[in-house]
Parts: structure tokens; sequence; C-alpha cells
């Protein structure tokens, strides 16, 4: 079945680092893929999102481009903040049924 | 890593009717679990968050009364809508988190209601 592998955490990184975290994914389709982040003590808000091939997303300085050739969808942000804490999840949604399936998470901690 | 179960997977029920859905944790002890919902072609829209031994908390839209949440033990929560509608028809999937795991958390693999 479809499932989602993203890097274990936690990361811990300084103010200002860049910052990757990895994503692959295995699908019977062509799934929409997405990066979601919880904030402490909040639900999963959609951070980003793709759904095709070499479609990248991008927001808050955040980007991913949906790679079929490598089955993958690294998230990026050139340059982490503080306020970027938070942990962080890979999901894909095949086109027909749209059920959705997650990675397992990555901490965050960023450090001024 | 740790896993976590969901019950039934998909479910078709009648107009009018009950439906229970499952979420457990297998390997590990779930101190609070969330329920979410996903809408077509939209992200997930967290409904409740439920702690063992306790009332849930219910977001601001989400009818309580009708999405009725019991995490009677550590590691079971249940999900029941009450006189399913059409309009209730979605992918609803649960996470765990287990204490001390800071914001750690664990989805199932979901469950697809379709009211008829």
């Amino acid at each position: 079945g479809d499932s989602v592998t993203q890097m274990e955490g936690p990361v811990t990184l300084s103010e200002e680092a860049f910052l990757t975290i990895n994503c692959t994914y295995t699908a019977t389709g062509y799934p929409s893929l997405f990066w979601y982040v919880q904030y402490p003590g909040e639900g999963l808000q959609l951070l980003l999102k793709a759904t095709k091939a070499d479609d990248k997303g991008s927001n808050k300085g955040f980007e991913a481009t949906y790679r079929k050739e490598t089955t993958s969808f690294h998230l990026e942000k050139g340059s982490v903040q503080v306020s970027d804490s938070a942990v962080y999840f890979c999901a894909l949604s095949e086109s027909l049924n749209n059920d959705m399936r997650f990675g397992a998470g990555t901490r965050l901690t960023v450090k001024p | 890593g740790a896993v976590v179960s969901q019950h039934p997977s998909r479910v078709i029920c009648k107009s009018g009717t009950s439906v229970k859905i499952e979420c457990r944790s297998l390997d590990f002890q779930a101190t609070t679990m969330f329920w979410y919902r996903q809408f077509p072609k939209k992200s997930l829209m967290l409904m409740a968050t439920s702690n063992e031994g306790s009332k849930a908390t219910y977001e601001q839209g989400v009818e309580k009364d009708k999405f009725l949440i019991n995490h009677a033990s550590l590691t079971l929560s249940t999900l029941t809508v009450t006189s399913a509608h059409p309009e209730d028809s979605s992918f609803y999937i649960c996470s765990a988190r287990s204490h001390g795991s800071e914001e750690t958390q664990y989805f199932g693999p979901g469950t697809r209601l379709l009211v008829l």
C-alpha cells in the first residue's frame, strides 16, 4: 500500500541555519504530496503541497519539489527562525480516493 | 515506530444511523488522541482532542452531540457519528501521542465513511 517515510528527528538547528527534512513515498498511482506543520499545542496546518511531478510547493520560506524519479518531496528552508520550531509531517493523498497517509513526523527545534 | 490502528477502514451506512470508529495505539499508551476530518481536496481539520479519562475538547464549529468521542483507556479512543447524514461522508483520521513524547504524533490509517 501507499506509505510515506520521513527522516527521524529530533532536529536541532541554530537560527538562520539551512533546513532539510527528507521525505520519500511509495504509491501505486499519482498522489498529491503535502507538508503539514504542528506548532506546540495546536492542530495540524497545511504548510505546502504539490499535485504533480516537478511542481514546487512553497509557503513561509519553505519549499518542496515533487520528484517522481526519486519519489521524494524533501522540505527545505534557507534560513530558519525560532518560530519555525514545530513538528513537520509529510503526507500523500492518492488521486482516486483522497485518503491521506502520513509520515511519522520530524520535530524541529531552532535555538537562538 | 509506534503503531496506531483504526477500525473499520471503510464503512457505508444509511442516513440516520450511528457509526462508531475505533482508534487504538497498539504498542504504546496514548494519553492524548486527536480526531481529524479531511474534506475533499482540502487539508485536515482538527475536530477534537481527547485525553484519557476526561471529556474531549472540541474545536469551534464541531458539534459535540453529533460527534461523540470517548477515550476510555490509554490505548483506545472512539468517535461515534450519531444520526449520520450524507454531508458527514468524509475521511476520518485519528492520531495518538504518548506521555512525554513532546508532541510527536502517530497517525492511524484513516476511516472512509460514506453515508447514503
